[in-house]
């Protein structure tokens, strides 16, 4: 079985870019968060959505967005990219949107802003 | 405000010993606690979690302990292994409105040594 995947490994872009990071849930999976993870930190969550709608956020600014669509994929959109910006980004499905569920984890998205 | 607190950056241990991971939180909220393993460039892979209506669970080398009154959870690796050499991330969760979100501690780096 496919676990979740990420799109693409990395990405390099330059300050005030806009950037857009895919995700695909396990199979079955209708809950994705995303978490921005920074060096020396634990990942730090941005946004969950669950059957398509955003269920919660982060204390992150509006130039971070996110979708999940029909198919429950996901991206994370992050305009107007500050240097600060450049983190692991982690995408993580489970199957349901409650309390005590396990995350199952993508590998991950390092971007790096120049 | 860290709500979720590993305060041992590091810990070596040798192999065929026992690794003891530390984890306090401060949110009476969270009721649902897990540890994820972390290796460089990869995300975090689902170890263990453990219910607040328990105080211990196993799995195979890993178990899990809750010690609710002292908000404080324990890793217990027996035997540890070289393989077991990574970041360690302990998370919690709690229904906060209509999300739930995974809480992270900064890491405890273990190192197995032969």
């Amino acid at each position: 079985d496919a676990g979740v995947t990420q799109s693409p490994t990395h990405l390099i872009k330059t300050r005030g870019q806009q950037v857009t990071l895919r995700c695909s849930p396990i199979s079955g999976h209708k809950s994705v968060s995303w978490y921005q993870q920074v060096l020396g930190q634990g990942p730090q969550f941005i946004f969950q959505y669950y059957e398509k709608e955003e269920r919660g956020r982060g204390n992150f600014p509006d130039r971070f967005s996110a979708r999940q669509f029909p198919n429950y994929s996901s991206e994370l959109n992050v305009n107007a990219l500050l240097l600060g910006d450049s983190a692991l980004y982690l995408c993580a499905s489970s199957f349901r949107d409650l309390e005590g569920t396990e995350a199952f984890f993508g590998q991950g998205t390092r971007l790096t802003v120049v | 405000d860290q709500q979720v607190k590993q305060n041992s950056p590091s810990l070596s241990v040798q192999e065929g010993r026992i690794s003891i991971l530390n984890c306090d939180y401060t949110n009476s909220m969270f009721d649902y606690f897990l540890w994820y393993k972390k290796y460089p460039a990869e995300g975090p892979t689902f170890l263990i979690s453990i219910s607040s209506i328990k105080d211990k669970n196993e799995d195979g080398r890993f178990t899990v302990f809750l010690n609710k009154s002292a908000k404080h959870l324990s890793l217990h690796i027996v035997p540890s292994q070289p393989g077991d050499s990574a970041v360690y991330f302990c998370a919690a969760s709690g229904y906060t409105g209509t999300a739930s979100k995974l809480t992270f501690g900064t890491g405890t780096r273990l190192q197995v040594t032969l």
